[in-house]
């Protein structure tokens, strides 16, 4: 069974500054993906970036990059040039290849970002 | 027609009755996974089909069903419904491999009386 850890349940941060957000997950899947989802008021998870664990090249996109750490099996979200806009529950998740696979979420962070 | 379109945005029930909650998904998009997200905690995986088979299911009950419709839409319904079913239900589609995430709905939250 997969599962997904996120032990910070609030972080904020002010306007302009960086913030990480931290993750950690277990598999004995050796062909995985990560990702993160932002969930603003609206309700809508929005992906924000994900990673092939066969690569090892950090992904970016934008303001946001990963840490991506296969062997501590750790997964962490910077955002840099923090944004009003960001403000919203953030949500990892892991999905793997093969039947019956399925998007598996950690409990989220609260991210307030500060004016 | 883009995005994941659900409906309807709010439901009230009383507890032993039935609903039925619907996702039109974008066209193309072969998979469909249902997600109940309970307040202040991640979604909890409920159901999945591919091309309208049922391929996957999460720890839930059988009162919890659901059929995806050859027009890329579909539905969860769930029988007896309990107060603890109070939750944001989600849809999620993908029309291709694992690694290019799901596109999700809004969302119907429903509260059980």
């Amino acid at each position: 069974a997969q599962t997904v850890t996120q032990s910070q349940p609030e972080m904020s941060v002010q306007e302009a500054e960086t913030v990480t957000l931290s993750c950690t997950y277990d598999t004995s899947e050796s062909n995985y993906y990560l990702f993160w989802y932002k969930q603003p008021p609206s309700r809508q998870m929005i992906l924000v970036i994900r990673q092939e664990a066969y690569k090892q090249q950090n992904a970016t996109e934008n303001r946001f990059s990963v840490n991506f750490q296969k062997a501590a099996k750790s997964f962490s979200l910077k955002i840099s040039d923090s944004q009003l806009g960001d403000t919203a529950m953030y949500f990892c998740a892991f999905t793997y290849t093969g039947a019956n696979s399925k998007l598996t979420f950690g409990k989220g962070i609260t991210l307030s970002v500060r004016p | 027609e883009t995005g994941v379109t659900q409906s309807p945005t709010h439901l009230i029930k009383t507890r032993g009755q039935q609903v039925t909650l619907r996702c039109s998904s974008q066209s193309g998009h072969n998979t469909v996974s249902w997600y109940q997200q309970a307040l202040g905690q991640g979604p909890q995986f409920i159901f999945q089909y591919y091309r309208e088979e049922e391929n996957g299911r999460g720890n839930f009950p059988p009162r919890f069903s659901g059929l995806q419709f050859p027009n890329y839409s579909s539905e969860l319904n769930v029988n007896a419904l309990e107060l603890d079913d109070s939750a944001l239900y989600l849809c999620a589609s993908r029309d291709g491999p694992e690694r290019y995430g799901y596109t999700f709905g809004s969302g119907t939250r429903l509260t059980v009386v």
